[in-house]
């Protein structure tokens, strides 16, 4: 149980293309989903923790403009790296939890997208 | 703030040796802590997670990790290393959102 499916795993752009991103969680609804981002031998860095039928919360120095979420039902949430960038290249990986209001409630992972922007 | 620290960058054990990954915490409030694992160009998998219903937790593929108030630690181990054991893996704090340590590259040696 608790499987997250993302989709797709990799994606090669060119420079000024938008590309979505989408996390499903196919076994159980997710009313909190969240964004990753991971940089090659480096640790994951929360992008934004995205909010069924609300706005996402992005984390300090994220631009929302550039990394548009969309979380409009309990089983998928988007993200859209809009106008990307050579340097928005990078593993991109979304979780959710079965239940985040509980305080052990473990993240689930999706596989991750590699994005290459050229 | 909570936050954990992985001492560690990278270990090399050789097959059929422990593991032991370091994973130190600190948090205000008894925390909620987990171990999981990454293969290369995948998600994570969880391997483990502190309940506080028990000190020692056990988790899959043979790991386990004890909770150490006094020293504030939660360190991974396996007893005997496999090839396949051969991953990135990362300790992680929940507060109000999840919190990485900076992850320990574990290299199995045959």
């Amino acid at each position: 149980g608790a499987v997250v499916s993302q989709h797709p795993s990799w994606v090669i752009c060119k420079s000024g293309t938008s590309v979505k991103i989408e996390c499903r969680s196919l076994d159980f609804q997710a009313t909190t989903m969240f964004w990753y981002r991971q940089f090659p031998k480096q640790s994951l860095m929360l992008m934004a923790t995205s909010n069924e039928g609300s706005k996402a919360t992005y984390e300090q120095g994220v631009e929302k403009d550039k990394f548009l979420i969309n979380h409009a039902s309990l089983t998928l949430s988007t993200l859209t790296v809009t106008s990307a960038h050579p340097e928005d290249s990078s593993f991109y990986i979304c979780s959710a939890s079965v239940e985040w209001g509980q305080g052990n409630s473990p993240l689930h992972f999706g596989n991750g997208t590699r994005l290459t922007v050229t | 703030a909570q936050s954990v620290t992985q001492l560690g960058s990278h270990v090399s054990v050789s097959e059929g040796a422990l593991v032991l990954l370091r994973c130190n915490y600190s948090s205000s409030v008894p925390p909620y802590l987990f171990w999981y694992v990454q293969y290369p160009n995948q998600g994570l998998q969880l391997l483990l997670k502190y309940t506080s219903a028990a000190t020692l937790v056990k988790g899959i593929n043979g790991f386990e990790a004890e909770f150490k108030k006094s020293e504030t630690s939660f360190h991974l181990t396996k007893p005997s290393a496999h090839m396949s054991d051969a991953a990135e893996y990362f300790c992680a704090v929940r507060g109000g959102k999840l919190i990485f340590g900076q992850g320990t590259e574990l290299s199995v040696k045959p």
